[in-house]
């Protein structure tokens, strides 16, 4: 089994539909982390978790909400959603005892707004 | 704000053959600096890591060069396989925990 689990892996939805994304992870990993990836393009922090009660916008957070319900489980939500959000979504987990750049990757949720 | 690039695009090696992943990167209080592996479908999958106090890491078949005077990073794979086919992403790591990711370069190793 994956460490870190997206549900779901395709979703293909219609502009103006509320939408969420959920990741588990059985790391054990305090901090987790919404990304959003585009074609030919790298990946964006969207939002980022440290622990359950502490949860911060990253460099793209308009539009999305989040909810950490648990250690384990940090889920993306878009409310509304339109066709520019069209994208990759990977959620992520770190160790900040680890001391290194290392993220660990969930396999992705593709997510299609007509 | 500040940004990390990638000299290519696109990179074609043989089987065999050594590679070398370029990125250019501008923030000069990066800690960390990353590779990381894309393949297709998957998440990224991390390859190795840097400190900014340091110039040279090696893993298995792969090292890494930080030259700070000029602001590089470079990812050397030795003796590519067709398994290494994917797409390579550098990322700095600032304020202690976020990475700034490059647009990647999609490496392709033809036998």
């Amino acid at each position: 089994d994956a460490d870190v689990t997206q549900t779901p892996r395709n979703r293909i939805t219609k502009t103006g539909k509320r939408i969420m994304l959920e990741c588990s992870q059985t790391k054990g990993h305090d901090r987790m982390y919404w990304y959003r990836q585009d074609p030919g393009l790298g990946l964006q922090l969207i939002y980022y978790s440290f622990d359950v009660k502490d949860i911060n916008k990253g460099e793209i957070s308009d539009g999305y909400s989040v909810s950490r319900q648990a250690q384990a489980k940090f889920s993306l939500s878009l409310e509304s959603a339109i066709p520019n959000q069209t994208a990759l979504y990977f959620c992520a987990t770190s160790d900040p005892t680890l001391n290194t750049g290392e993220l660990f990757f969930g396999e992705g949720s593709r997510l299609t707004v007509l | 704000g500040e940004s990390v690039g990638l000299h290519l695009p696109t990179l074609s090696v043989q089987e065999g053959d050594n590679s070398i992943i370029n990125c250019a990167y501008s923030n000069s209080a990066s800690d960390y600096f990353i590779w990381y592996k894309q393949e297709s479908g998957k998440g990224p999958q991390f390859i190795i890591d840097i400190r900014s106090n340091m110039d040279k890491r090696q893993g298995q078949r792969v090292t890494v060069l930080l030259n700070k005077t000029v602001k590089h990073l470079s990812l050397q794979i030795a003796a590519t396989q067709p398994g290494d086919s994917a797409v390579y992403f550098c990322a700095e790591r600032y304020s202690g925990y976020a990475l700034n990711f490059g647009k990647g370069t999609s490496l392709l190793v033809t036998p």
